[in-house]
């Protein structure tokens, strides 16, 4: 049973679009939230976070916004660029538990 | 800057073979990690360690033994390997205990991964 999940796969969008990559969570236990982005044959780098008493945060071209209701976050890139071109994963974790809650991550691909 | 190192980066083994992964970290981190993740999933836990000298297991430990060897190395160690633990194995590190002193800023730093295949 997935806990964090990010229901697409891939994203292709055109250079200087907006990149929306989407996650969904059932533990509502959950008050942290992160987002990283790992390039092919690397580790995982840390992107951009959320705590649940808020429900947007930004950091330069990345935002995530926090949907509690609907146990649903989401990240925007504006204007998207080649070097996003990575897989963007979702994580999650509760306050008391050690682990963080990863999703299946999406391959985001922009276009020239 | 090194961060995570990780070794070794590609191995084949044989069924029944063991082998042991190599970590080291060089920011001063307390709490290690190995995780692994297979395709279409995300990141799971195998085990990790908030201090020098303790261990905890994750979410999937089976078929792994860890050593937290000093502050700065932790070590991955399959005693038998199977087909079922070919994977991608990434080690990492933060400062606090994710999960447990987030969110006060304790991103988790990943090292580049170890492919590994057990035939």
């Amino acid at each position: 049973d997935q806990q964090v999940k990010q229901n697409s796969p891939s994203l292709s969008v055109q250079e200087g679009r907006i990149s929306i990559l989407n996650c969904d969570y059932t533990n509502s236990m959950f008050d942290y939230f992160l987002w990283y982005k790992k390039y092919p044959a690397e580790g995982p780098t840390f992107l951009i976070s959320i705590s649940s008493i808020k429900d947007k945060n930004e950091d330069g071209r990345f935002t995530v916004f926090l949907n509690k209701s609907a146990k649903h976050l989401s990240l925007h890139i504006v204007p998207s660029q080649p070097g996003d071109s990575a897989v963007y994963f979702c994580a999650a974790s509760a306050t008391g538990n050690y682990q963080l809650i990863w999703g299946a991550g999406t391959k985001l691909i922009i276009k020239p | 800057n090194a961060g995570v190192t990780q070794t070794p980066k590609f191995q084949v083994l044989k069924t029944g073979q063991s082998m042991t992964l190599q970590c080291a970290q060089d920011m001063n981190h307390n709490s290690m990690y190995w995780y692994r993740q297979d395709p279409g999933m995300g990141l799971r836990l195998i085990y990790y360690s908030a201090s020098e000298g303790t261990t905890d297991k994750g979410e999937v430990p089976n078929g792994y033994n860890v050593s937290r060897l000093n502050k700065r190395e932790f070590s991955l160690r399959l005693e038998s390997a199977a087909p079922s633990q070919t994977s991608v194995y990434f080690c990492a590190s933060s400062f606090g205990v994710a999960g447990l002193t987030l969110p006060s800023g304790n991103t988790i730093y990943f090292g580049e991964g170890s492919w590994l295949t057990v035939v």
